[in-house]
């Protein structure tokens, strides 16, 4: 089974300023998926970056971009300019390759790490 | 556009009262998911559907029951509620293997 540990509970962060959010997992895959979503107040579930393991360029999206070091098995995402609007709870997820002609890996189930809650501060 | 809907948004249950979750979606997603969310422990998958008629157990399936009867729609029943399912409850949706899920707007379930 696969494990996603993210070791920082709360972090905090100037506006403007730039955080980064550690995530490792545990598996024993060699093709996978890893994501950063994010969870404001409103509970809503938004996908902030995606990242292919056999891809060895690190993904970016606009302000967002991650550190995947693939034999380390760490996945930390980083914010540049912090927004007050990025005040949320991110969450680190793994999902390892289905394939649907032998129907391994579960139909494409997530595997989610406990939350890292980050506040944007004025 | 509705993506991911979910009813209802809130509920209180006393210990031992069955009730259903709706999760309706109009993406004509083939993959369904409900997941429940605690504090401290993130997203636990429940139970899982790759298709119409389909539904497998996924980390924490005791206490609940599912259905995929329309591949629109994807039920989630507790039978007799106990209050350690108090909890906020999440369905989420895929079309393809390796893109993102959509997920509802969750609905917070409390058990006396």
């Amino acid at each position: 089974a696969q494990t996603v540990t993210q070791s920082q509970p709360e972090m905090s962060v100037q506006e403007a300023e730039t955080v980064t959010l550690s995530c490792t997992y545990d598996t024993s895959e060699s093709n996978y998926y890893l994501f950063w979503y994010k969870q404001p107040p409103s509970r809503q579930m938004i996908l902030v970056i995606r990242q292919e393991a056999y891809k060895q360029q690190n993904a970016t999206e606009n302000r967002f971009s991650v550190n995947f070091q693939k034999a380390a098995k760490s996945f930390s995402l980083k914010i540049s300019d912090s927004q007050l609007g990025d005040t949320a709870m991110y969450f680190c997820a793994f999902m390892k390759h289905f394939n649907p002609i032998i129907l391994t890996g579960g139909g494409n189930k997530l595997t989610f790490g406990t939350g890292t809650q980050l506040k944007v501060e004025l | 556009n509705a993506g991911v809907t979910q009813t209802p948004k809130f509920r209180v249950l006393k210990t031992g009262q069955s009730m259903t979750l709706l999760c309706a979606q109009d993406m004509n997603h083939e993959y369904m998911y409900w997941y429940r969310q605690d504090p401290g422990m993130g997203l636990r998958l429940i139970h899982y559907s790759v298709g119409e008629g389909t539904t497998a157990k996924g980390e924490v399936p005791d206490g609940y029951n599912v259905s995929r009867l329309k591949k629109q729609n994807f039920l989630l029943g507790l039978e007799s509620a106990a209050p350690s399912q108090t909890s906020v409850y999440f369905c989420a949706s895929t079309l393809s293997l390796t893109g993102e899920l959509f997920f509802g707007e969750g609905s917070r379930l409390t058990v006396l």
